[in-house]
């Protein structure tokens, strides 16, 4: 079955950096991929999601790469705010089956130093 | 978008009790999903909620454990039954819309004493 590894599992960044999470998926048939934005006593919010026939999609300070090939995707988030500090999450699903089943990265923690 | 309520948004249960906590969803969907979130931990697929016959459990989830309820589209119910302090976590419910895209509701917050 899918295997979603997420690297680094904590990231400190100063206020106006660049942040880079990433993740490896090993199921090659994998065919969507969203990030989540968990917040200390919420639930996990969708923040962008990239499909396998796109390699990059972009939304205001927050940009998602995917490599098919060497199967990895990764966000990034630019000109970082202390309200970006949460735990993000990614996830891939892989097609067939009657579900759309998830599988989550271990998260990553996300602390913006102002 | 989708907004998912659940209740109880938290509780303190006592161990050997059931608990059984609510999904509404504004609007029918197609397919509708328990998670399990443990402390500090990532998000685990409980089971399936299908409209009008039996859950679709994951490995490592028993119906006896956690039963599901679904009787239309837009509401499911999950029940954690004889609780322990190891079924301390974070339950979400989660929904699809369009073709993929998953939401989360903001989850329910049992802590087993």
């Amino acid at each position: 079955g899918e295997n979603v590894e997420q690297h680094p599992s904590t990231l400190s960044v100063q206020e106006g950096d660049s942040a880079v999470i990433k993740c490896t998926y090993s199921d090659s048939a994998s065919n969507y991929f969203p990030w989540y934005k968990q917040e200390l006593g919420k639930g996990p919010q969708l923040i962008i999601d990239i499909r396998s026939n796109v390699g990059e999609k972009k939304d205001q300070r927050i940009a998602v790469t995917l490599n098919k090939t060497a199967k990895h995707f990764s966000l990034h988030i630019t000109e970082t705010q202390p309200e970006d500090s949460a735990v993000y999450f990614c996830a891939a699903r892989a097609p067939g089956g009657a579900t759309n089943k998830l599988i989550f990265g271990t998260g990553t923690l996300l602390a913006v130093q102002p | 978008s989708a907004v998912i309520s659940q209740k109880p948004s938290r509780d303190i249960c006592q161990r050997g009790t059931s608990l059984t906590i609510q999904c509404q969803v504004d609007s029918q969907v197609t397919m509708m999903f328990w998670y399990r979130q443990q402390p500090g931990q990532s998000l685990t697929l409980i089971a399936t909620a299908n409209q009008g016959s039996e859950a679709t459990y994951e490995s490592g989830f028993v119906i006896d454990k956690f039963p599901i309820s679904r009787p239309n589209l837009t509401f499911s119910t999950l029940t954690v039954s004889n609780m322990s302090p190891e079924d301390s976590s974070i339950y979400l419910c989660s929904v699809t819309k369009g073709a993929d895209t998953i939401y989360f509701g903001e989850g329910s917050w049992l802590t087993v004493v």
